[in-house]
């Protein structure tokens, strides 16, 4: 079993709607959860981080993270065209220095 | 500001051919780290490194070496390429402290095995 579980995708939504991707896990250890954004042919980029339970808001982009069950969120809202993009989450615990990614979510947004 | 410079972005080997995939960076970041990516996997960890003559395995090790003889450089050397190494390799860095960990990616290097 991977330690993080993500859902390859395609999802593809028409723009303005809300957006939902989700990644689970199964070490508790985790304690830092980490979103990345990666334009085709490109490096991924942080775009959400938060190392708490709860939710954490950065303008369209809300990151929720639930500990209890495992699961984490990312939400956008109002989406547009240029969201289109892969989706990877990552997670890190404490005391490891590796970071673990997920498959990634392939999303696109219809104009 | 150059941040994290791969090289080269794409090469071609031949199964059993040996060679070097270049890092650098230019943030005096502490920890490096080198990933794969195919397609449905993800970014999957191969090596990583804490601080200049420190590396560790990551998920994906074998078939690849690595040394970090200075903070800056981080090359990954493939000893004997096989096909099942065909992948877009990224190397990665951060400062490495807790709460810090945001990655800076490069631009990834596009590698064929035939």
């Amino acid at each position: 079993q991977k330690e993080v579980e993500q859902d390859p995708g395609p999802l593809s939504v028409p723009e303005g709607a809300i957006v939902s991707l989700n990644c689970t896990y199964s070490n508790s250890a985790f304690q830092y959860f980490m979103w990345y954004r990666q334009y085709s042919r490109k490096g991924p980029e942080l775009l959400m981080y938060t190392y708490s339970s709860g939710n954490k808001e950065d303008g369209r982009f809300t990151a929720q993270v639930d500990k209890s069950s495992k699961y984490i969120s990312l939400f956008i809202r109002d989406s547009q065209p240029s969201d289109s993009a892969t989706y990877l989450c990552a997670m890190k615990d404490s005391s490891a220095s590796k970071i673990i990614f997920g498959s990634g979510t392939r999303l696109s947004i219809r104009p | 500001n150059a941040g994290v410079t791969q090289t080269p972005k794409f090469q071609v080997l031949k199964t059993g051919q040996s060679m070097t995939l270049q890092c650098a960076q230019d943030m005096n970041h502490e920890y490096m780290s080198w990933y794969r990516q195919d397609p449905g996997m993800g970014l999957r960890l191969i090596h990583y490194s804490v601080g200049a003559g420190i590396t560790d395995q990551g998920e994906v090790p074998n078939g690849y070496n690595v040394s970090r003889s200075t903070t800056e450089d981080f090359p990954l050397r493939l000893l004997s390429a096989a096909p099942s190494q065909t992948s877009v390799y990224f190397c990665a860095s951060s400062e490495g402290r807790p709460g810090n960990e945001k990655l800076f990616f490069g631009s990834g290097t596009q590698l064929s095995v035939l």
